[in-house]
């Protein structure tokens, strides 16, 4: 079984254009997270939420807005698409305390 | 603000050799330490922490790794490498008092045959 299993895999689109990746963890942890990973492999944290409530919120462009509908999901949402989202972006979730974060396997996101 | 630096790009080592690949970190509390490796195309795998107690603690595939809070260093070791241990790995410190997982930049770890 996938523990934090992310949708699509890839994505290519168009600049301008909104599209949305979903994210789902079977761990039962409270805590979940969304990071990009750009073309140097480095890794930046975008948004942590715990238990439905967003708790780190990185300086992002408005464009992005992530959603959790119950704490075993975190979806993100990009509007307006633009050349520099292209990247991989990872979701995360952890336990609780020092429990160390589970990562899906990415989505590489491609605008054109 | 917490932060965590990793000095070296590249790390070359020869099969069988020991490894090192180094980590400092910056932190206003007591710092949780993690170690992560990355194979391509896939998401970070957890290798081994550090939250308290003996400095030296041991982790997935062979590797450990050693606290030193007067250096504030968290060195990835291990003593005989293997050509699969060739990836990305990433050193991450969180602030006890936080929630952040702040990651440093990877240090790509190539092991020759």
């Amino acid at each position: 079984d996938t523990a934090v299993s992310q949708t699509p895999k890839y994505l290519v689109t168009q600049m301008g254009n909104d599209k949305s990746i979903k994210c789902e963890q079977n761990l039962g942890h409270d805590t979940m997270y969304w990071y990009k990973q750009d073309s140097k492999k480095f890794l930046k944290i975008m948004f942590s939420y715990n238990n439905k409530e967003l708790i780190i919120n990185e300086t992002v462009p408005n464009r992005f807005s992530p959603k959790s509908p119950d704490k075993a999901h975190l979806n993100l949402h990009i509007n307006s698409l633009e050349l520099g989202d292209s990247a991989v972006y990872f979701c995360a979730s952890r336990g609780i305390d020092n429990s160390p974060l589970h990562f899906g396997n990415g989505t590489r996101l491609t605008v054109t | 603000a917490q932060s965590v630096a990793q000095p070296e790009d590249q790390v070359n080592v020869a099969e069988g050799n020991p490894l090192t690949v180094k980590c400092t970190y910056s932190v206003s509390g007591n710092p949780y330490l993690f170690w992560y490796v990355q194979y391509p195309n896939r998401g970070l795998q957890f290798l081994l922490k550090y939250i308290t107690g003996d400095n030296l603690v041991k982790g997935s595939y062979g590797f450990e790794a050693e606290f030193n809070k007067s250096q504030t260093s968290f060195h990835l070791k291990k003593p005989s490498a293997l050509v699969s241990d060739s990836a990305l790995y990433f050193c991450a410190v969180r602030d006890s008092s936080a929630s952040k997982i702040i990651f440093g930049s990877g240090t790509r770890l190539s092991i020759r045959p």
